[in-house]
């Protein structure tokens, strides 16, 4: 059964903190994504990796950034974290970049005060 | 640029009813993929449904179907004799070949006893 977990479902920091979001799969797969969800909004991507220490930019990648130093890991890190990045956050692994089914972590709700 | 619009933000129905969920879409391409996913309160996003562009029959899952009119670009979701277990949060999303997936904005729906 395919699996992707997230290492927190729920965090509060503090502004100004460094943050560190950490995806983990075990399906071998290729492409790891990093989405916000946000009411009214729906999933936004931020980052994605088509390969270890590969990295793209999303629709949303100010005031983030990413680590993939093994394949089956992939971070998200808020450098320093502003209340306006309070949000639940989805991870998420596909095989293939243009595959169409993505396997999704549980999500982590970030609060930030 | 593709964009996907789901015009309903929320909806009640009462169990054992048939929903329809629906969703408008804008591309130029000939060859893409739709989607719906389903997110349940507080459990992972999964597919529930997928649709090839090329593919004039309209896809079916157990009591999950949709009615694509690729003409109109419009992919509507309907769950017959609906349960409880489908109250969740439902996203639309579009793929072309080769890139990656974009969500509309969600539409929540509750299954009422």
């Amino acid at each position: 059964d395919v699996k992707v977990t997230q290492s927190s479902r729920y965090l509060v920091k503090r502004t100004g903190e460094k943050v560190f979001l950490e995806c983990v799969q075990d399906m071998d797969h290729e492409n790891m994504f990093w989405y916000r969800q946000d009411p009214g909004l729906g999933l936004r991507l931020i980052y994605f990796s088509y390969d270890v220490k590969m990295k793209e930019k999303g629709d949303i990648p100010e005031g983030y950034s990413v680590s993939r130093e093994k394949k089956e890991r992939f971070s998200l890190i808020l450098e320093s974290a502003s209340t306006n990045q309070t949000s639940m956050y989805l991870c998420a692994s596909s095989l293939i970049l243009s595959s169409y089914e993505q396997y999704f972590g549980p999500g982590t709700r970030l609060t930030v005060t | 640029a593709q964009t996907v619009t789901q015009s309903q933000p929320e909806m009640s129905v009462q169990e054992a009813e048939t929903v329809t969920l629906s969703c408008t879409y804008d591309t130029s391409e000939n060859n893409y993929y739709l989607f719906w996913y389903k997110q349940p309160p507080s459990r992972q996003m999964i597919l529930v449904i997928r649709q090839e562009a090329y593919k004039q029959q309209n896809a079916t899952e157990n009591r999950f179907s949709v009615n694509f009119q690729k003409a109109a670009k419009s992919f509507s979701l309907k769950i017959s004799d609906s349960q409880l277990g489908d109250t969740a949060m439902y996203f639309c999303a579009f793929m072309r070949e080769g890139d990656k997936i974009i969500f509309g904005k969600g539409t929540r729906l509750h299954i009422l006893p």
